[in-house]
């Protein structure tokens, strides 16, 4: 079973960054595509941006090019998901994801990390 | 790049079952969907994943009452002999290239 461990809760003040790190707990770590999806309170979810943990070749969405970083350190099997100018709109729960070894779906999910911006 | 539809309430009964429906948008009709269910307060979980012929292939220890099937643009999760815990918001979630996108997802309550 794959475990998708997260960092915890971030306050920050709108402009600023922030920086959330996934670990794994499995030895396929540079075998799957790592995957950010956010969830604002009360709505659904947005897809940011995947890592190929093997090269760290990224893709990010549209809506959030030029603002967010995906980043991944091999040595500890962790990625890492920076977003930078933070705004209100952006308090949200932040999940990592692990895409599926026989498709490209989503198949593990970290447990989340809740960002909160406000002044 | 595809859209999924999914309808935004859905309620039935305990014991009962209940059928749940994701939309391809024109032109996606033979994407393969994933299924993912949401408890209150906790992270999506995968649940499955159906291909347009029909086929489906369900996430490690995904009850046997949870299946799926596909008609046209249509993917279907369907969740028989309910139980309370199956209370959720359950989201449909395909890809195109590099991009993915997700459902509005359907909240289920069971009566």
């Amino acid at each position: 079973q794959v475990h998708l461990m997260q960092s915890g809760a971030e306050v920050k003040r709108p402009g600023v960054s922030v920086k959330v790190s996934c670990e794994a707990s499995d030895h396929t770590f540079t075998k799957n595509y790592m995957h950010w999806v956010r969830q604002a309170p009360g709505q659904g979810l947005e897809w940011m941006g995947i890592i190929d943990p093997s090269d760290g070749t990224t893709s990010y969405a549209q809506k959030f090019q030029g603002r967010v970083t995906l980043t991944r350190d091999t040595s500890t099997r962790t990625v890492y998901m920076e977003l930078s100018s933070l705004r209100s709109e952006d308090t949200a729960v932040y999940y990592c994801a692990r895409g599926s070894s026989g498709g490209a779906n989503l198949e593990y999910w970290g447990q989340g990390t809740l960002v909160t911006v406000s002044s | 790049q595809p859209v999924l539809t999914q309808s935004s309430s859905a309620s039935a009964s305990l014991g009962s079952s209940v059928k749940l429906t994701c939309t391809l948008s024109s032109g996606h009709s033979d994407y393969i969907i994933a299924w993912h269910q949401q408890q209150p307060g906790k992270a999506p979980r995968y649940l499955m994943k159906v291909e347009g012929s029909g086929s489906y292939k369900k996430g490690s220890g995904v009850p046997d009452r949870f299946s799926g099937s596909s008609s046209g643009a249509d993917r279907y999760l369907t969740i028989s002999n309910l139980q309370s815990d199956d209370e959720a918001d359950y989201y449909c979630e395909t890809w195109d290239s590099n991009n993915r996108v997700f459902g509005g997802g359907t909240k289920l309550t069971v009566l």
